[in-house]
C-alpha cells in the first residue's frame, strides 16, 4: 500500500541557509500535518492543513511557513536555518479532518552545520 | 491544557516477558489517546487508539491498553515481549486527531 513520501530523506545545511522539505501524503488524503523531532524528543507538532488551508498552528516558528498545493502535497519551508533546527521532520497525512488516524511518513532528517 | 507523561524513560523485558508502559495524561475533557511505536530512523506506527466504548482497546502486534479515567491513564500492554519489540514508545493524547501533544516516549529495550 502506498505510504506518506518525504523528501529529500536526509538534509544539511549551514546557518541562516534555507530548507525546503517536502511531503507527499496517501492518495486520496486530504490533511498533512508536520511534526519535529529534536534528538532524544517527542515529537512537537508544527501546522497542519486541510483541503490547502491551515487548519491548525502548534509551535512552528516564525522562520518557518508551510502550504499545502492543489495536488495535496506539502512543502515546509524553512529560513535562517539555526543549530536547533536540526531535528527529524515528520510529515503525516489522514482523510477527513478531524480524522480517525495520521499514517507518518519516514521523515526528513535536518543537520544544521 | 492537555500533556501526557510517561513516567519511565528505559525500560528492559526480558524476551517473553510481560509488558507494562505507562502513560498519564492531563485533559479537560474526554481525550483521545494513541499509543504510537518508533524503531530507529523510523517514522511513528499507530498502535491503537482510544476515542470511545470498551476502555480496553486492542491493537497491532498483540499490543493492548486501557484506559481508566479515575487515573487519567492509558497504560500499553503487551503478554509476551518479542526481541522485535525493541523500539521507543510514544503515547499521545489530543481533543482529536488533528492537534495531538506526545509524552517523552518510553525506549523498550529487549534481553534475549
Amino acid at each position: 500500500a502506498a505510504g506518506v513520501i518525504q523528501s529529500p530523506r536526509h538534509l544539511i545545511k549551514e546557518k541562516r541557509e534555507t530548507a525546503t522539505l517536502k511531503c507527499y501524503p496517501i492518495p486520496r488524503h486530504d490533511t498533512v500535518y508536520w511534526y519535529q523531532q529534536g534528538p532524544g524528543q517527542d515529537p512537537q507538532f508544527l501546522i497542519s492543513f486541510y483541503e490547502k488551508m491551515q487548519s491548525d498552528k502548534g509551535s512552528i516558528p516564525d522562520r518557518f511557513s508551510a502550504q499545502q498545493f492543489s495536488d495535496y502535497h506539502s512543502e515546509l519551508n524553512m529560513s535562517s536555518l539555526e543549530l536547533g533546527d536540526s531535528a527529524l521532520y515528520f510529515c503525516a497525512s489522514s482523510r477527513g479532518s478531524p480524522s480517525s488516524e495520521q499514517y507518518f511518513g519516514p521523515g526528513t532528517r535536518l543537520t544544521v552545520t | 491544557a492537555q500533556s501526557v507523561t510517561q513516567p519511565d524513560i528505559h525500560i528492559t523485558v526480558s524476551e517473553g516477558a510481560s509488558l507494562e508502559l505507562r502513560c498519564n495524561y492531563s485533559y479537560g475533557a474526554t481525550p483521545y489517546l494513541f499509543w504510537y511505536v518508533q524503531s530507529p530512523g523510523q517514522g511513528l506506527q499507530l498502535l491503537l487508539k482510544y476515542f470511545s466504548g470498551d476502555t480496553l482497546v486492542q491493537g497491532i502486534k498483540g499490543f493492548e491498553a486501557e484506559f481508566k479515567r479515575s487515573q487519567s491513564s492509558f497504560n500499553l500492554r503487551k503478554p509476551s515481549v518479542h526481541w522485535s519489540d525493541a523500539a521507543e514508545y510514544f503515547c499521545a493524547v489530543g481533543p482529536n486527531n488533528n492537534d495531538m501533544r506526545f509524552g517523552a516516549g518510553t525506549r523498550l529495550t529487549v534481553k534475549p
